[in-house]
């Protein structure tokens, strides 16, 4: 069965410092990856995926992701965090039997 | 824009009363899931189908909880008696197989 860590429940970074979020997922066979975001009283919108192909993957928003095979890593990365990127983060992963798993989130909070 | 449609967005009901919360998938997708959403246990998935059958129903407590898809325009998840340790948000997603999940904006339950 396939499984997601978040490194971090919580995540303080300044407007226009990067942002990094760390994802580790175990499975059994080769994974679909997925970070969703989540807005208070909204359910979770889809940030970027990857299924096959190039590892570095980007998402919306100025996010992107690299799969790193030999880490079973997919952390998420954004250059310079703005204001609105304050919410809570889930990385997700996806086997073939088509069962989603969520890791626990982690929240960014991000300062003027 | 298609979207996932739950009802209701809101519920507050006395612990020993059945709930019934229902989703509305977009139209085509075949795979339909339920999470629970908690502080303390994050996103946990409950029950998924796909083709309207059940294929996991693991995470759903059997003794009072039931998820069932009566056509293909309607999945439902009942409470029967509800408990105050039910209190959660309650998602559901659609997707096609193997794509990424759309989220409705949940059902924010208090059991009290």
């Amino acid at each position: 069965a396939q499984s997601v860590t978040q490194l971090g429940s919580h995540v303080s970074v300044s407007e226009g410092a990067l942002v990094l979020l760390r994802c580790n997922y175990s499975s059994s066979v080769p994974p679909y990856l997925f970070w969703y975001v989540q807005y208070p009283n909204q359910g979770l919108q889809l940030l970027l995926k990857y299924t096959t192909g190039a590892t570095l993957v980007k998402g919306i928003n100025g996010f992107e992701a690299e799969f790193k095979k030999s880490e079973t890593s997919f952390h998420l990365t954004k250059p310079s965090a703005h204001m609105s990127d304050a919410a809570e983060y889930f990385c997700a992963v996806r086997s073939n039997n088509n069962d989603m798993r969520f890791g626990a989130g982690t929240r960014l909070t991000v300062k003027p | 824009d298609a979207r996932v449609t739950q009802t209701p967005r809101h519920k507050v009901t006395e612990m020993g009363q059945e709930v019934t919360m229902r989703c509305q998938p977009i139209l085509g997708h075949n795979t339909v899931f339920w999470y629970r959403q908690t502080m303390m246990q994050g996103l946990e998935l409950l029950a998924y189908f796909r083709n309207r059958a059940p294929l996991d129903d693991s995470g759903m407590p059997k003794d009072r909880f039931s998820a069932e898809m009566p056509d293909a325009t309607l999945a439902t998840l009942k409470i029967q008696p509800s408990e105050p340790r039910d209190s959660a948000v309650y998602f559901c997603a659609s997707a096609l197989e193997n794509s990424p999940l759309h989220f409705g904006n949940g059902t924010r339950l208090t059991v009290t």
